[in-house]
């Protein structure tokens, strides 16, 4: 199994531009999350969702959308970069409320 | 509203020191416990959990956590530590009961350990 996958890796925008960061997983858990890591902040959520069709803001969704039409996949989406978003975004899953997520690799994000 | 404090922003030890990591949480209720693991440029990765009995417990590579109950704490510990545990290292918490349980991990800001060779 591939785990928790995310796409791109890297990725540098100019401000105003949007763009699609993707996450996948194959281990067919009903919950998934985006996280954004900052230096010194830990890592704060930004939406979950707990099944396909289902999702919820965390605690920093301003200037993020999510949708999650299948089990597998849980994009997230930015629709008018801002400096602020500069980050690393990391995507996890776990099967049931309350147990340990999988996480993926991370997508370093850079906003100029 | 629910909180994870990690007392320690950035500790440089020798190899061979042992290692105590400070996690302390606010929450009166029933909490899950974690630590994660962050190898440079790497995804986190659990070291260790805490759902409920024994409160000593131990995960990967000789780390072990101590849930505290009457003092909020799941303090972090390794006898001996080496040059590859240089790593960032993060305490979570998730609330297990409920309906509402959505599994949310709130987490610490984190702790930097560099490890003198």
């Amino acid at each position: 199994n591939a785990g928790v996958t995310q796409t791109p890796k890297f990725r540098i925008l100019k401000i105003g531009q949007s763009m699609t960061l993707q996450c996948t997983q194959d281990m067919n858990h009903n919950y998934m999350y985006w996280y954004r890591q900052d230096p010194g902040m830990g890592l704060k959520l930004i939406y979950y969702s707990v099944g396909a069709g289902i999702t919820d803001k965390g605690e920093v969704p301003n200037g993020y959308n999510v949708s999650r039409s299948t089990t597998e996949d849980f994009p997230l989406r930015l629709e008018l970069a801002a400096p602020s978003q500069t980050s690393v975004y990391f995507c996890a899953s776990t099967p049931k409320g309350g147990r340990p997520q999988h996480f993926g690799d991370g997508t370093r994000l850079s906003i100029l | 509203a629910q909180s994870v404090s990690q007392h320690n922003h950035h500790v440089i030890l020798s190899e061979a020191a042992s290692l105590e990591l400070g996690c302390n949480y606010s929450y009166g209720g029933t909490v899950n416990l974690f630590w994660y693991v962050q190898y440079p440029g790497q995804h986190l990765q659990l070291l260790l959990k805490y759902f409920s009995g024994d409160p000593l417990v131990k995960g990967i590579k000789g780390f072990e956590a101590e849930f505290i109950k009457s003092k909020f704490s799941f303090n972090l510990r390794k006898p001996s530590v080496q040059w590859s545990d240089t790593a960032e290292y993060f305490c979570a918490v998730t609330f297990p009961h409920g309906s509402s349980n959505t599994g949310k991990l709130i987490f610490g800001q984190g702790t930097t350990l560099q490890v003198k060779p």
